[in-house]
């Protein structure tokens, strides 16, 4: 089972509303991730954060909001979506590249987001 | 050329069969090489880790080609189970861009 939760699992939401996805870890990984995989593609990662700060941001636009309150919580914060945003939202977490193994990435289950 | 390039599929073997699969990616300084397994509807999980002296873990070996910028994984003896879609994954250098490859879907039949 996986020790990353992601909070809701599924999220049904209108273009003008403002959401958010709630992501957790609980190994103790100092880097936190968020990704959009859209059917039949391979996740697409949007933003990295490392000890809490914003290291990577894959040009992803401005009404998706990444916040990282601490080194165990990820949050992503929705507002004016598309429905072309319809997709699945992975959170990820990971020791880091100096953390050994290699920065293994372990991932959640997953928050299916639908946008109306 | 894509970052992270993937045998097409999908793969369709009947039980028992070994099947490989390979994946090519361009940055040669890229640090580190995964399998991730991804079943229908579900999150990516890590199937293993790829050295350049080659890993194996049960059914499963994978293999490093640094020279080549090749890596590959072979799956002995398919089990119904293994069907899933299996994904190359390369860390950028840096170590934090994960790059991942388009994913083989692999059917393995009775």
């Amino acid at each position: 089972d996986t020790e990353v939760t992601q909070t809701p699992k599924h999220l049904v939401m209108g273009m003008t509303n403002k959401k958010s996805l709630k992501c957790e870890q609980h190994m103790g990984h100092r880097a936190m991730y968020w990704y959009k995989q859209k059917a039949k593609k391979p996740p697409e990662l949007m933003f990295v954060y490392s000890y809490e700060k914003l290291s990577i941001n894959e040009s992803v636009p401005s009404r998706f909001s990444p916040e990282c309150p601490n080194s165990s919580l990820l949050n992503l914060h929705l507002h004016a979506l598309q429905p072309e945003d319809s997709a699945l939202y992975l959170c990820a977490s990971s020791q880091g590249p100096t953390g050994g193994s290699g920065n293994t990435i372990y991932f959640g289950e997953g928050s299916w987001l639908t946008v109306v | 050329r894509k970052e992270v390039e993937q045998d097409p599929g999908p793969f369709n073997v009947p039980e028992g069969a070994t099947v490989a699969f390979n994946c090519t990616y361009s940055n040669s300084a890229s640090q580190s090489f995964f399998w991730y397994r991804q079943d229908c509807r579900k999150e990516p999980k890590l199937l293993m880790s790829v050295y350049s002296s080659g890993n194996e873990d049960g059914r499963f070996t994978a293999q490093l080609n640094r020279a080549s910028q090749y890596i590959s994984l072979l799956i002995r003896d398919s089990k119904l189970s293994d069907s899933a879609t299996y994904l190359c994954v390369v860390n950028g250098p840096g170590g934090f861009k994960t790059i991942f490859g388009a994913g083989t879907r692999l059917f393995v039949k009775a």
